[in-house]
């Protein structure tokens, strides 16, 4: 079935430092892949998506390719910002149109 | 995209009461789902919200403990009824719209369920 499987939390980096968070995911065709976040007390944020292989999406400073080949979506950001503080979902969108999300992988951004 | 508002952002209840929870999106729609988020957990689909017919629910999910409701298209409920502390989550509704079917979430309801 549809799986998706983050690297596990919580992800503690240095303002300004490089952020990859990994993703790879299992599924039947060609899901469409996203990013969500949710920042502390809020709802869940749509931060950027990609609807076929090779596709980058791209958001805020982050971006993730959709690698077909290693059934990747890592998300990453060149320099990290405190206010990048949150909890970020990897998801998949199935063959009958439901997500199915990661465990999340929270990120702690240190001044 | 589309813009979602819940209501009450927030509640405390007592054990054995019901909560509704209502969910209203700016333009209509054909697809709302309503997810549980436990805490420090992921997110888990409870049911599609069905305009003019019956919800559809996922596995480990009952109509008698999570009815739905969704009188057109914009505006959909969710009730949890008869609560216990494991009720404790935030719940949250969604709708699919757009040219891409993207999903979209709502602010999210928090329920603690003393």
């Amino acid at each position: 079935g549809n799986s998706v499987t983050q690297m596990e939390g919580p992800v503690t980096l240095s303002e300004e430092a490089f952020l990859t968070i990994n993703c790879t995911y299992t599924a039947t065709g060609y899901p469409s892949l996203f990013w969500y976040v949710q920042y502390p007390g809020e709802g869940l944020q749509l931060l950027l998506k990609a609807t076929k292989a090779d596709d980058k999406g791209s958001n805020k400073g982050f971006e993730a390719t959709y690698r077909k080949e290693t059934t990747s979506f890592h998300l990453e950001k060149g320099s990290v910002q405190v206010s990048d503080s949150a909890v970020y979902f990897c998801a998949l969108s199935s063959n009958t149109g439901k997500l199915i999300f990661g465990q999340g992988t929270t990120l702690q951004v240190k001044p | 995209s589309a813009v979602i508002s819940q209501k009450p952002s927030r509640d405390i209840c007592q054990r054995g009461t019901s909560l509704t929870i209502q969910c209203q999106v700016d333009s209509q729609v054909t697809m709302m789902f309503w997810y549980r988020q436990q805490p420090g957990q992921s997110l888990t689909l409870i049911a599609t919200a069905n305009q003019g017919s019956e919800a559809t629910y996922e596995s480990g999910f009952v109509i008698d403990k999570f009815p739905i409701s969704r009188p057109n298209l914009t505006f959909s409920t969710l009730t949890v009824s008869n609560m216990s502390p494991e009720d404790s989550s935030i719940y949250l509704c969604s709708v699919r719209t757009g040219a891409q079917e993207t999903q979209y979430f709502g602010p999210g309801t928090r329920l603690l369920v003393l």
